[in-house]
């Protein structure tokens, strides 16, 4: 069984606040981590798809870094807007060919 | 931007009952997949699918479940036989192929409600 966890569970931060959460996973056999943006109600949207050790992907406010070798990664919201506020999963891929999710972190953004 | 669809977004259905969850992946895409959250839990792998067969599976799909892609379109999900502890978010996802850098694209779910 693949631990994938991250932390925190949830978080409130205010309009503004720049704020990360963190995803770890196994750091043998690694494919690729994959980072969701969760809205409740709505699919699970791709950020980013991550494969290289020391991989850093921005998308607008929203960036993400990763180590392969120690199996964690990084998610940063710079300047956090209410809109920001939804659930975060990262995703780990190992040799086969699925996906094995975190718990995901909740991110509540007060205006 | 296409798209995974889902139908139905929610099912209730009496214990024993045989469900059919229906997705529509994205039309050029090769890889196809069923994931669940059960309330309160992590999103967990069920089966992909690739080239009208199943490639993995986990332990949760047993001889209850099975999928098909019956018309090159559609790829459905069955239980033949719900159980309460069946209740949950289904999602379907597709990629487009098995690269490392591939994105899958999720359905926005079906809630699957036991009684």
């Amino acid at each position: 069984i693949l631990n994938v966890e991250q932390s925190p569970q949830s978080l409130h931060v205010q309009e503004g606040d720049s704020t990360n959460f963190t995803c770890s996973f196994p750091s043998s056999n690694f494919y690729a981590l994959h980072w969701y943006r969760w809205e409740t109600a709505k699919s699970p949207e791709a950020l980013f798809v991550m494969t290289l050790n020391g991989d850093e992907k921005k998308k607008g406010r929203i960036s993400a870094t990763l180590n392969t070798k120690e199996g964690y990664s990084y998610l940063y919201i710079k300047g956090s807007q209410p809109e920001d506020s939804a659930t975060y999963l990262c995703a780990f891929n190992n040799a086969g060919n699925m996906l094995t999710f975190g718990g995901g972190t909740r991110l509540m953004v007060k205006p | 931007e296409p798209e995974v669809t889902q139908t139905p977004s929610h099912q209730v259905t009496q214990m024993g009952q045989e469900v059919i969850l229906r997705c529509v992946p994205i039309s050029n895409h090769l890889y196809f997949y069923w994931y669940r959250q059960i309330l309160g839990q992590k999103v967990e792998f069920l089966v992909s699918f690739y080239n009208n067969e199943i490639s993995e599976k986990s332990e949760i799909f047993d001889d209850q479940f099975s999928v098909e892609r019956p018309d090159g379109s559609n790829f459905t999900l069955k239980i033949r036989s719900t159980k309460l502890e069946d209740s949950a978010m289904y999602f379907c996802a597709s990629r487009a192929d098995r690269g490392d850098n591939t994105e899958a694209f999720f359905g926005q779910g079906t809630r699957l409600t036991v009684v």
